[in-house]
C-alpha cells in the first residue's frame, strides 16, 4: 500500500524551529519528485515546497524561502521539511504530496502534520 | 505568481444534478491545471490532473474541460459521497498554487 506518514509536527514559540518527516512506503520514493503542501485549519491550501529525485531541483514559495529547508534520504524514504524562524502566520496543517513526473500533479497525500505557532 | 479564481465559492445541490466548478487563471497555464477533492478532516484526492485525465478509480461522472485560461470540473450525476470541497491547481510555473476552494453542499 502506497503510504506517505508526518510527523514532528508541534507547538512552538514564535521563532522557534522543527523538523518535519514524512516516513514514505509502498513505491519506489527514489525516482519521485515530492513537495510539501499547508493548510490552515478551515482554509485553503497552499504549495510550500518541491525536491526532484536526485535533490538537484528545489523550489520554494516565497512566504517560506530563506526559513524552510527540503530534504530528502532515498535511502531512508524519508522527505524532511525543516522550519525555521517560525511566525505565528506558520500554523497549519502540513502536508507531504507525491508528485506526477508528467503533470506535477499531487496524487498522493500523507494525512498530515499539525504545527501551531504561539506564545 | 499565477492566481487562480474559482467560481463559485459554495454551491447547493441534490442528488441527481449536474454540477459545474469553474477556474480561472491570470494567465495562460496550457493544460497544467487540476482538480482536488477534500472531505472534512481528510487529505486532499486528486481527481483530474492535465485538465481532463481522470485519475485511477475516479468515477467518470468527473470530467475536466478547458477553454483558454477557463477551466471546468464537472460531475454529471452528485453523489452523496461527492459532498466535498474542490480546489483546481495550476501546476505549469512555480509557485503552483491552488484556487480558493467551491463547497458543494447539500
Amino acid at each position: 500500500e502506497v503510504q506517505l506518514v508526518e510527523s514532528g509536527g508541534a507547538l512552538v514559540q514564535p521563532g522557534g524551529s522543527l523538523r518535519l518527516t514524512c516516513a514514505v512506503s509502498g513505491f519506489t520514493f527514489s525516482i519521485y519528485e515530492m513537495n510539501w503542501v499547508r493548510q490552515v485549519p478551515g482554509k485553503g491550501l497552499e504549495w510550500l515546497s518541491y525536491i526532484n529525485s536526485g535533490s538537484t531541483t528545489i523550489y520554494y514559495a516565497d512566504s517560506v524561502k530563506g526559513r524552510f529547508t527540503i530534504s530528502r534520504d532515498n535511502a531512508k524514504n524519508a522527505l524532511y521539511l525543516q522550519l525555521h524562524s517560525l511566525r505565528v502566520d506558520d500554523t497549519g496543517l502540513y502536508y507531504c504530496a507525491r508528485g506526477i513526473r508528467d503533470s506535477d500533479a499531487f496524487d498522493v497525500w500523507g494525512q498530515g502534520t499539525m504545527v501551531t505557532v504561539s506564545s | 505568481d499565477i492566481q487562480m479564481t474559482q467560481s463559485p465559492s459554495s454551491v447547493s445541490a441534490s442528488v441527481g444534478d449536474r454540477v459545474t466548478i469553474t477556474c480561472r487563471a491570470s494567465q495562460t497555464v496550457t493544460i497544467y491545471l487540476n482538480w482536488y477533492q477534500q472531505k472534512p478532516g481528510r487529505a486532499p484526492k486528486l481527481l483530474v490532473s492535465a485538465t481532463s485525465t481522470l485519475q485511477s478509480g475516479v468515477p467518470s461522472r468527473f470530467s475536466g474541460s478547458r477553454s483558454e485560461t477557463d477551466f471546468t470540473l464537472t460531475i454529471s450525476s452528485l453523489q452523496p459521497e461527492d459532498f466535498a470541497t474542490y480546489y483546481c491547481q495550476q501546476s505549469y510555473s512555480t509557485p503552483w498554487t491552488f484556487g480558493q476552494g467551491t463547497k458543494v453542499e447539500i
